[in-house]
């Protein structure tokens, strides 16, 4: 089945200053990628969704670049706020498959600092 | 105004006890699932359903049943509640299937088994 890592699990940066999140996955035939924040104590809200080949998407403050010959999805963020500190989680699903569901990153724990 | 509602907010059971989580969501959506969240891993799918009067096993039932008497109402149900399921439970539903949709997601349920 769908192998998803998340890298890194942890991450702080100043604000202002750029961050990038990496998912690599393993399933060829995955074709829809998602990016949830999860703010501290609070749920999941999306943030951004990819469903096409090699695409850029723009959006909040984020950049999400899909490379699927190297199965690699990222979140980019450009300049830091205060409020981007939360809990990032990517999922991937194939587009066959008789099973309905998505695999999760474990997550990256993102802190803003002032 | 929360499209998708969980109860308890939070809960303690007694190891050997019978837990059982609500879910109600308003979007009208045919698709409702069952997630847990353990510190350092992602979210992990228990049970999902298409249908009302219907459940289908996601990647880690063991342990778990579900309920869908309506649309708007999911229930998970732990028969005999182990320490192992301590955990965030979150409840979601989309509009089709995972694979493409968005999940909209209720607040969570944080359950300690003592």
């Amino acid at each position: 089945g769908e192998q998803v890592e998340q890298r890194p699990p942890h991450l702080s940066v100043r604000e202002g200053d750029s961050a990038v999140i990496t998912c690599t996955y393993t399933d060829p035939n995955s074709y829809y990628f998602f990016w949830y924040k999860q703010e501290p104590g609070a749920s999941l809200q999306l943030l951004m969704k990819v469903f096409s080949s090699t695409e850029i998407n723009e959006g909040q403050g984020f950049t999400v670049l899909l490379n699927k010959k190297d199965k690699r999805l990222s979140l980019n963020l450009t300049a830091a706020h205060p409020g981007d500190s939360a809990a990032y989680f990517c999922a991937v699903s194939a587009y066959t498959g008789g099973a309905d569901r998505l695999t999760f990153g474990k997550g990256t724990q993102l802190i803003i600092q002032p | 105004e929360a499209a998708v509602t969980q109860s308890p907010r939070s809960k303690v059971a007694v190891t050997g006890g019978k837990v059982t989580l609500s879910c109600h969501q308003t979007n009208n959506h045919d698709y409702m699932y069952w997630y847990r969240q353990d510190t350092g891993h992602g979210l992990r799918l228990i049970h999902y359903s298409y249908v009302a009067d219907s459940t289908e096993k996601g990647d880690i039932p063991d342990g778990y049943k579900a309920s869908r008497p309506s649309q708007e109402n999911f229930s998970l149900i732990l028969e005999l509640a182990s320490l192992s399921q301590t955990a965030v439970y979150f409840c979601a539903s989309s509009d089709g299937g995972a694979k493409a949709e968005t999940l909209y997601f209720g607040s969570g349920t944080r359950l300690t088994v003592l």
